[in-house]
Formats: C-alpha cells, structure tokens, sequence
C-alpha cells in the first residue's frame, strides 16, 4: 500500500532549463511534506518542506507547491543546474499518532551540461 | 556539530547470521528513526524511537529490532539474515518525532549479505 508515489523513476533536464519532479499521496491527513536530496554513498539531505496550510514555498531556487485537491505535491528547481543530478525524494508526515514520516521511492534526476 | 554517525560503514554477512548497526544522534535530538534503502523500494521506513520508546514502527517482520539508550544512541538488530536484506540502512535523528525540520541522516550502512 504505497502512499507515497513517486512515478517517474527517472528524468533528464538540460542545464539551465526547469526540472519539475512529482509526487502523489493518498492520506488527506497528512500535514506536512519534505523533499530530499540524495547523492550516492551519502545519507539524504533535507530540502524544503511545506506544511499543508500552504499552497507554495519557495527556497532560492527550489520551489514546492502543494495542490491538496489533486494530492499532489511538486518540486521545481529553476535554473537546473549539474551539481542538482541527484535522487530525490518527497516524504510526508503523518498528523495523527507519533507523526510518521513516509518517503516516496525517489526520482533520479541527471541535469546535462 | 557532529552529524550523525553510523557505524560501521560497510558489513558483509552470511545468510542465517545476525546483524547490529549503531546509530549515533545529532547532540540533543532524541528522536532516531530507521530506513531500509534498496533500488526501486526507496527508503522504506522501519522504526522511529524517542526518548528509549519505540513511537512508529513500519511493515518489517520480527527479525528486525531496535533500541534506543539513555543518551539517544540507537541500534537496529537483525537476526537469521536473508539475501534480501542486503541494503543500505539509514539512521535519521531529529529533534522531536514528526521532523518538523526534517530528518538529518547518516551516511548509512550498506550491509551487504552472501
């Protein structure tokens, strides 16, 4: 019962142009959702987060938005840049409970120079 | 500020033995969560602990365990290893259960099982 889904494995972007990675839930009661980015041989690192009281956050480049109707939640990184190629993952929190986090399968960006 | 620390790095065990990853928190976090990363399952989550209490758990069966001592420092138990548990095991530490801030995690340990 995956709710978390991350349906595209993989994408590659030119350098500079926008990369646009998604993610889609099924839990309307989740409250707050997180991207991370993970090198190889590395552990993830966080990178923006959006509660769901918001529609848009915004980081630098980085860019989240939120569309709680469709369940779905997108990253935007504009100008993509090399140094971006990179797996990334979007997590969701529970609100209930002892707030579990849950990430998605990831998606393998490659951004060519 | 020390990150998070696992130890060790890199294991190689054989099917039937039984594993024990530790797993050091950022100085003040006392919540220390647990994922499993193998390719194309992403991070599937095992437990969360905090404050020596197991608060989540996920869908791993019995022969994974895990603990967590008086200073946060955690550890994660495997018994009767099978192939299939070889993965890269992550710890993440925060300051409270929910990661409101996010997770900071370790560089894992890539267990590897022959």
């Amino acid at each position: 019962d995956q709710q978390v889904k991350q349906n595209s494995p993989s994408l590659s972007v030119q350098e500079g142009r926008i990369s646009i990675l998604n993610c889609d839930y099924t839990n309307s009661m989740f409250d707050y959702f997180l991207w991370y980015k993970k090198y190889p041989a590395e552990g993830p690192t966080f990178l923006i987060s959006i509660s769901s009281i918001k529609d848009k956050n915004e980081d630098g480049r980085f860019t989240v938005f939120l569309n709680k109707s469709a369940k779905h939640l997108s990253l935007h990184i504009v100008p993509s840049q090399p140094g971006d190629s990179a797996v990334y993952f979007c997590a969701v929190r529970d609100s209930g409970g002892y707030q579990k986090v849950t990430f998605g399968i990831g998606t393998k960006l490659q951004v060519i120079p | 500020k020390a990150g998070v620390t696992q130890t060790p790095r890199y294991l190689i065990k054989t099917r039937g033995q039984q594993v024990t990853l530790s797993c050091s928190p950022i100085s003040g976090h006392r919540s220390v969560s647990w994922y499993q990363q193998t390719p194309g399952q992403g991070l599937q989550f095992l437990f969360e602990y905090f404050s020596e209490t197991q608060r989540n758990k996920g869908n791993f069966p019995g022969r994974f365990s895990g603990r967590q001592f008086s200073n946060s420092r955690s550890e994660m138990n495997v018994s009767t290893l099978e192939l299939g548990d070889s993965a890269l095991y992550l710890c993440a530490s925060s300051s409270s259960f929910g990661a409101t801030y996010g997770y900071t995690f370790g560089s894992g340990t890539r267990l590897t099982v022959v």
